[in-house]
């Protein structure tokens, strides 16, 4: 069973540049979450999909993130005016819902903004 | 809300020494508590799921037990080896169906080169 998988693996942005963030989860997970770990840190929700629906963003900055989900599958995370203070890992995990607790990260995408 | 402190943030031991880290928790829910482990350039992983019935867990050499008097969560293995450097994080699960996980800071364990 492939894991959930992230591109691209490593971003670097001048400050008010965009990027946008992939994420592919496990076949057959229909609950989707991103996390954002800034360095020495652990990883702290974002926000998560059930399906193709948000269940909650409440901890993702509205002004500058968004996070789509359209069929429920695969997601993008995107930062429209990127700051020095958004440099951190983002990370991407699924689980699927009935099953257990476990939550199964991807590898996450390393992004430097200068 | 959900809050888990881990004061530990590096560890350092001789191969065979015993590994010991603390972590307390605060909630009003019924959680269910986790330790991850991070290896470098990847995601954290599942090491050892405790729920709140049964105290403890063990998974590949760790154990973890769980206080709910001290409301603290505490992972151990008797003889570390090499493979076991990482990050290890202290994680508190709310206990819906949601499972919005609470990370600690993360306790980064080495051996003595």
């Amino acid at each position: 069973e492939a894991g959930v998988t992230q591109s691209p693996r490593y971003a670097v942005l001048q400050e008010g540049q965009a990027v946008s963030f992939w994420c592919d989860p496990i076949s057959g997970h229909d609950t989707l979450y991103w996390y954002q770990q800034p360095r020495d840190q652990g990883p702290q929700l974002l926000v998560y999909f059930r399906d193709e629906a948000v269940i909650d963003n409440s901890q993702l900055p509205s002004d500058r993130f968004s996070a789509v989900r359209p069929k429920g599958t695969n997601s993008t995370l995107k930062i429209q005016s990127a700051k020095q203070g958004d440099t951190a890992t983002y990370l991407c995990a699924s689980r699927r819902l009935g099953g257990q607790d476990t939550q199964y990260f991807g590898p996450g995408t390393r992004l430097l903004v200068l | 809300g959900n809050s888990v402190t881990q004061m530990q943030g590096q560890v350092t031991l001789s191969e065979e020494e015993f590994l010991f880290i603390n972590c307390t928790y605060s909630t009003t829910g019924y959680p269910t508590l986790f330790w991850y482990v991070q290896y470098p350039g990847e995601g954290p992983q599942l090491l050892l799921k405790v729920t709140t019935a049964n105290n403890k867990g063990s998974s590949r050499g760790f154990e973890a037990t769980y206080d709910k008097g001290t409301t603290s969560f505490h992972l151990q293995k008797a003889s570390v080896q090499e493979s076991d450097s990482a990050v290890y994080y202290c994680v508190l699960g709310d206990g819906t169906g949601s499972n919005r996980l609470t990370f600690g800071k993360g306790t980064k364990f080495s051996l003595i080169p």
